[in-house]
């Protein structure tokens, strides 16, 4: 079964400040990776995701990851975070069974927290 | 676009009673829609598979008589939540899948219901 692990539970950052949020994953089969996240009392907005290619992956809002295959990693990362990146994000794989990327198997959440 | 809502966005019920939470794929048509639920602090539990026009597939530990799953179109789900007591106050949280480019299905999520059963 694959299944993910994210290493941090919170992270406090101040703003234009760089963040890395990390993600190790665990898998036998091909691997395919996301990253969502979620504003308060929201649902979940996919970032990015990886597939195949090239493993620096860009997302919305400024966000990229590095499908990184010897670590099994996916850390996710921004090089200056705004005030409006407070939210918690999910990294998240395809769960047992899961053809064509059906059900979803998230990590615990990571919640950033940008303080001016 | 690929746009899902969920419907209502909060409710309030009293124990006992039975709560209805629809979830909607405004844009695309969704053969297979996913119910999760979402506690304080904590991370998505996928509860079901939605399938359409077929019985609802349930994850272990999730009691089907007490969250009924139909999802009777390409555009819509409910998931009804009977006799509700307490501890099923939560946040809901649905996704549909869409075919994208690729031959693949990609999750879109709707905006969650929060649930306060008092």
């Amino acid at each position: 079964a694959q299944s993910v692990t994210q290493l941090d539970s919170q992270v406090p950052v101040f703003e234009e400040a760089p963040v890395e949020l990390r993600c190790n994953y665990s898998s036998s089969v091909s691997v395919y990776l996301f990253w969502y996240v979620q504003y308060p009392n929201q649902g979940l907005q996919l970032l990015l995701k990886y597939l195949s290619g090239s493993t620096l992956v860009k997302g919305i809002n400024g966000f990229e990851a590095e499908f990184n295959k010897s670590q099994t990693s996916f850390h996710l990362r921004k090089p200056s975070v705004h005030i409006s990146d407070t939210a918690e994000y999910f990294c998240a794989v395809p769960g047992t069974g899961g053809t064509s990327y059906g059900k979803l198997t998230f990590g615990q959440g990571t919640i950033l927290t940008v303080h001016p | 676009g690929a746009v899902v809502s969920q419907h209502p966005s909060r409710v309030i019920c009293k124990s006992g009673t039975s709560v209805k939470i629809e979830c909607r794929s405004l844009d695309f048509q969704a053969t297979t829609m996913f119910w999760y639920r979402q506690f304080p602090k904590k991370s998505l539990m996928l509860m079901a598979t939605s399938n359409e026009g077929s019985k609802a597939t349930y994850e272990q530990g999730v009691e089907k008589d007490k969250f009924l799953i139909n999802h009777a179109s390409l555009t819509l789900s409910t998931l009804t939540v009977t006799s509700a007591h307490p501890e099923d106050s939560s946040f809901y949280i649905c996704s549909a899948n869409k075919l994208v480019a690729g031959g693949y299905y990609e999750q879109y999520f709707g905006p969650g219901t929060r649930l306060t059963v008092t």
